[in-house]
This record gives structure tokens, sequence and C-alpha cells, in this order.
């Protein structure tokens, strides 16, 4: 078990530039999550797969945010011209199927839009 | 809107006290998790409680689920300056029980 990767792990762009996001989650996990973190706060949900559907998306995900997970494994997040307000941690989770809360998170990308 | 709220905010305390922080909330949950984050870095899983007065120990710290399932607390026995860093409670809700919510969280430091 090597835990959830993300890459990179730090992002510094133009706005208006596009960036994507990689998260690898827990091989046996169905489950795969995003959520956003700013500074002073935890982290805030943005959307959730279970295998390869997308089932939710928070009103936080506009519509530049997008995200695949293509063949139920490894998920990207893409965000489309990017604006300042999109600097923040991206943060992938993954969990089983029977413990849905319990989630466990990878290192985060760290993205900043100048 | 569920909210957590995390208290205190801030804890500085030097090694060997004792502490406890606080998450509350007026929605219950499924189940609730405390995470420890260090700057940088994902939110690491403590641990997850499920039952209403359910009380979990691991090694120096000790979670408890409210009986109601709308509270839980977490005490540190003896702080190490190892347990310095971010700690967020995150309570899972909804029909899959699967999107969390998180508290601002409380930044605990201790001093050697």
């Amino acid at each position: 078990d090597t835990g959830v990767s993300q890459d990179p792990r730090h992002k510094i762009t133009k706005r208006g530039q596009n960036v994507t996001f990689r998260c690898d989650p827990i091989s046996e996990h169905n489950r795969l999550y995003w959520y956003r973190q700013t500074l002073g706060q935890g982290p805030e949900f943005l959307t959730y797969f279970q295998n390869e559907a997308q089932l939710e998306k928070s009103r936080l995900l506009s519509d530049r945010f997008s995200a695949e997970r293509p063949k139920g494994s490894f998920s990207t997040l893409e965000i489309q011209r990017t604006e300042q307000g999109d600097s923040a941690m991206y943060l992938c989770a993954s969990s089983p199927l029977l413990s849905p809360g319990e989630q466990f998170f990878g290192p985060g990308t760290r993205l900043t839009v100048l | 809107t569920q909210l957590l709220e995390q208290s205190p905010q801030f804890l500085s305390i030097q090694e060997g006290e004792n502490l406890t922080v606080y998450c509350n909330s007026s929605s219950v949950f499924s189940s609730l998790q405390w995470y420890r984050q260090e700057p940088g870095e994902g939110p690491v899983l403590l641990v997850t409680v499920v039952t209403g007065g359910e009380v979990k120990k691991l090694k120096r710290l000790t979670f408890q689920f409210g009986d109601a399932r709308k509270d839980s607390s977490l005490h540190i026995t003896a702080a190490q300056p190892g347990d310095t860093g971010l700690y967020l409670c995150a309570g899972a809700s909804g029909g899959s029980n699967y999107k969390l919510t998180f508290g601002k969280g409380t930044l605990l430091t201790v001093n050697p």
C-alpha cells in the first residue's frame, strides 16, 4: 500500500492558463474525492467518483473545472482559464467502498495563479 | 449547510501538558473523522468514530463521539513536540455518507 499520490506537488501558472492535476488513489479503493483547501480553512468538497462514475459535483466547481476518472483508477482535475481565486491546495482522497467516510488523503497539489 | 465548529482555534502548551480540543455541530453525522495536517501536506487520518458514545484510544490520544453523534472531542495526554500540527475534524453525511464536512481546525503548538 503506497497511499494516495498526487502530481505535481506544486504548480505556478499565469492567469488564463489551463492546468491539470493527477491523483492516483489507493489501489483497492473504489471511491475517489477532490477537495480544495485555502489558507486558514478546512478542506472543501469538490467532487466524488465511484469507480469511473462522477456522482456529485459541488457548486464550488464552476464550468471551468472538470474532473475525470476514465478507467476507475487514477483521476485528473483540470482548471481552464485559471483565475487568481483558484490559488489553493487541491487535495485528492480515496476510501474503501464500505467505509466511505474513512478517507485517506494525498499530499496535495499547491496551485499558485499569478 | 452543515457546519463543524472547532475550539479552540489556536493552542500553545508546554511539553507534558494535557489538552482537549472540541468539535461541535448542530447536525448528526454518520461518522466522524479526526485528521492531523502538517504545513504543505495533506491531512493524515487519525481515527474514525461511527457509534454514538464511542471512545477510541490511540496511544496518548483519546477520541470520543457524542451520544447524539453531533460532537466529538480529542484529548491528548502528556503532549510532545511531535504532536504539533493542525487537528481537523470532519463529519460524513448524506445519502451515501461520502461527503466530508471539515471544521477549520485547531492549530496546536507543543513547546519543548
